[in-house]
């Protein structure tokens, strides 16, 4: 019973292509985030949905668009893209809320992308 | 802007041994201070976390050590093994939010000989 999934976990693409990234949650999760890994190993957020509402974009190239269709799910389209893009994403999810203490970020397994 | 330090980048030692990675935030809204370990080909997996009231917190082999005044705080493997051999993140949150956002160290890769 995976947590967090997210597919597909290789994509390798051509620059200009338009592409997504399709992530589930079976944790009852009210948060998704969307995560980048660069080849340094660096992570980084990118956005945050609560209850399908968009809380946090990090100034992130407008190329990248997520999509919430509802709260167990995060996908992300990348439109144009470019060999910055080549990087591992991954979908993570917490229960978060106005007056609680946030608890655990559970982590998908990634999707390695790479544009050639 | 890189709000949360953490060093070394890389760390070697021997079965046995107790590795020691540490890092240190700027802002002081932080709350909540997690580590996350990380293997080759996965996504990073929470391995303990730490709120600023307690000054240390233990769990199995793996210690945190708060600073609070310092805003520092430190990951501590007891008798570390091969199969600890991952990679490690320090991050920051402002817990009480309704966000969730993890700010992260940049890693410390750590490779424990047998």
């Amino acid at each position: 019973d995976t947590a967090v999934s997210q597919t597909p976990k290789y994509l390798v693409t051509q620059m200009g292509n338009d592409k997504s990234i399709k992530c589930e949650q079976n944790l009852g999760h009210d948060t998704m985030y969307w995560y980048k890994q660069d080849s340094k190993k660096f992570l980084k957020i990118m956005f945050s949905y609560n209850n399908k509402e968009l809380i946090i974009n990090e100034t992130v190239p407008n190329r990248f668009s997520p999509k919430s269709p509802d709260k167990a799910h995060l996908n992300l389209h990348i439109n144009s893209l470019e060999l910055g893009d080549s990087a591992v994403y991954f979908c993570a999810s917490s229960q978060t809320g106005s007056g609680l203490l946030n608890t655990e970020a559970f982590f998908g397994q990634g999707t390695r992308l790479t544009v050639v | 802007q890189q709000q949360v330090k953490q060093s070394p980048q890389s760390l070697i030692v021997q079965k046995g041994g107790i590795p020691i990675i540490n890092c240190a935030y700027e802002n002081t809204a932080f709350d909540y201070f997690p580590w996350y370990q990380q293997f080759p080909g996965k996504g990073p997996a929470l391995l303990i976390a730490i709120r600023p009231d307690v000054s240390e917190k233990k769990e199995g082999r793996f210690t945190i050590s708060f600073n609070k005044s310092a805003k520092q705080f430190s990951l501590h493997i007891m008798d570390s093994q091969p199969g600890d051999s991952a990679t490690y993140f320090c991050a920051a949150s402002k817990g009480s939010s309704n966000t969730g956002k993890l700010i992260f160290g940049q890693g410390t890769t750590l490779q424990v000989k047998p």
